[in-house]
């Protein structure tokens, strides 16, 4: 069974703080996709990231970096100097490559607020 | 940059009613989907839509849930006889490719549906 866990519920920081996401996933695929969304408080959801299970190179875009490691099944998401506009629900999501293209499996969010 | 619109932003209906919840996704995108969410709870995936015919759907998707393009540019979700466990923000999505491939799913703003 595929399954996606964010064991933090809420988070809260000041600015200017660090903060770390965690997430977790399940899949018996070899192949697989894992993404993360943004939920900010107007609702949508805004893409941030998408990773194959090939490529467990780290990634850095602005302030965010992202941390793959297969070894423990674990995709992190890390916000540098958090900023007040960083507020917002945050999605870690799972999908395999096969017959569930478009399917993601979504964790329940990671509530982050930064304070200013 | 294009965006998915949803319309209405908020519908309210009585149970038992018929509701439908429309989308108007990227123009030049072939792959359609719908997603809920209920309230404080993850995004789950409901049914993808490809060439004029659902691709794929999740146990929530049953025959109460119907989805269609009626033209070249709406792409809409109907309840036939809501239920009050039907509550929930709507996200229709929309993907040039086959979504966990090669792009990115872009997700509308969401219809909040409030049934009574």
């Amino acid at each position: 069974a595929q399954k996606v866990t964010q064991a933090q519920t809420e988070i809260s920081v000041v600015e200017k703080e660090d903060v770390t996401l965690d997430c977790v996933y399940e899949t018996r695929d070899t192949t697989y996709y894992l993404f993360w969304y943004k939920q900010p408080p107007s609702g949508e959801l805004v893409f941030l990231i998408r990773r194959n299970s090939f490529d467990e190179q780290n990634e850095i875009s602005g302030r965010y970096s992202w941390n793959f490691q297969k070894s423990t099944s674990s995709f992190n998401f890390t916000i540098t100097a958090s900023q007040v506009v960083d507020s917002a629900v945050y999605f870690c999501a799972l999908s395999n490559y096969g017959g569930s293209q478009g399917n993601l499996i979504f964790g329940k969010g990671t509530k982050l607020s930064v304070k200013p | 940059e294009p965006e998915v619109t949803q319309t209405p932003s908020h519908q309210v209906t009585q149970m038992g009613q018929e509701v439908i919840l429309r989308c108007v996704p990227i123009s030049n995108h072939l792959y359609f989907y719908w997603y809920r969410q209920i309230l404080g709870q993850k995004v789950e995936f409901l049914v993808s839509f490809y060439n004029n015919e659902i691709s794929e759907k999740s146990e929530i998707f049953d025959d109460q849930f119907s989805v269609e393009r009626p033209d070249g540019s709406n792409f809409t979700l109907k309840i036939r006889s809501t239920k009050l466990e039907d509550s929930a923000m709507y996200f229709c999505a929309s993907s040039k490719l086959q979504g966990s491939t090669n792009e990115k799913l872009f997700f509308g703003s969401g219809t909040q549906l409030s049934v009574l």
